[in-house]
C-alpha cells in the first residue's frame, strides 16, 4: 500500500522558536496533501489543504502566517509552526491523496507530536 | 452546518460482536470512511462505502444507508488489539473529509 512518512516523529522546542514538519509520499505522487491537528481525546481537525505548486487553502480559524505550508513537489509538503507557543502543542498528522476530484483514499503519515515548553 | 455523530465510548467483551453507529448531515456526499486509530498513532483506513449496503472485509463490516444518513461499523470476534478509537468520516461535495469525534472502543477479557 501507499506509504506516507513524517519527520520528525516528535519534537520538543522552546516557546518562540519555529518548527518544521515534513510529510513525504514515498511510493506515489500526491497531488493533494492535508494537514491535521489533533488534541488529546479529540478528533482530527483539518488545518489546511495543499496542492502541489499552489498556495494552501486554510480552514477557518487557522492562521496562515503562523502555520506556513509549502507543497514544493508531488512527494513533499512541509508545515512550519512559526513562533510556537505552548498552546500549539499537539499531534500533527499529514495525509496524502492521489487524484483531484475523484475519490481516492487518503493515506496518513504516522504523525508528529509537538511539545512547546 | 455539517455534523457527524458517533458514540463517545463503547465497551465490549473479547470474542463478542460490537456495532459502532455513525449518523451524518453534510453538504453533499461522496462516500463514508471508517478509520481505526490507536492511541498516539495516526488513523489507518478500514473501509469505504459510497453505495447503500454492507461491505464485508474479514472481521470488519461497514454498512451505509444514504437516505437515512447512517452508517455502522461491525466488528466480529473481538480481539484485545481492537481496542482503539474508530473514526467515521464523510467526504462532502467539495471532496473534503468531515470527521466525527471518534468512538473509543474498550475491549475487556
Amino acid at each position: 500500500g501507499a506509504v506516507v512518512s513524517q519527520h520528525p516523529s516528535w519534537v520538543i522546542c522552546k516557546s518562540g522558536t519555529s518548527v518544521k514538519i515534513e510529510c513525504r509520499s514515498l511510493d506515489f505522487q500526491a497531488t493533494t496533501m492535508f494537514w491535521y491537528r489533533q488534541f488529546p481525546k479529540q478528533s482530527l481537525m483539518l488545518m489546511a489543504t495543499s496542492n502541489e505548486g499552489s498556495k494552501a487553502t486554510y480552514e477557518q480559524g487557522v492562521e496562515k502566517d503562523k502555520f506556513l505550508i509549502n507543497h514544493a513537489s508531488l512527494t513533499l509538503s512541509t508545515l512550519t509552526v512559526t513562533s510556537a507557543h505552548p498552546e500549539d502543542s499537539s499531534f500533527y498528522i499529514c495525509s496524502a491523496r492521489v487524484g483531484w476530484r475523484d475519490y481516492n483514499e487518503q493515506f496518513f503519515g504516522p504523525g508528529t507530536r509537538l511539545t512547546v515548553l | 452546518g455539517q455534523n457527524i455523530d458517533q458514540p463517545t465510548e463503547m465497551t465490549a467483551t473479547e470474542g463478542a460482536i460490537v456495532q459502532i453507529n455513525c449518523t451524518y448531515q453534510t453538504s453533499g456526499f461522496n462516500g463514508l470512511f471508517w478509520y481505526q486509530q490507536h492511541a498516539g498513532e495516526a488513523p489507518t483506513f478500514l473501509s469505504y462505502n459510497v453505495l447503500d449496503g454492507l461491505e464485508e472485509k474479514g472481521r470488519f463490516s461497514s454498512f451505509l444507508s444514504r437516505s437515512k444518513g447512517y452508517s455502522y461499523l461491525l466488528l466480529k470476534e473481538l480481539q484485545m488489539k481492537d481496542s482503539a478509537s474508530y473514526l467515521c468520516a464523510v467526504m462532502d461535495s467539495n471532496y473534503q473529509l468531515i470527521w466525527g469525534a471518534g468512538t473509543k472502543l474498550i475491549i475487556k477479557p
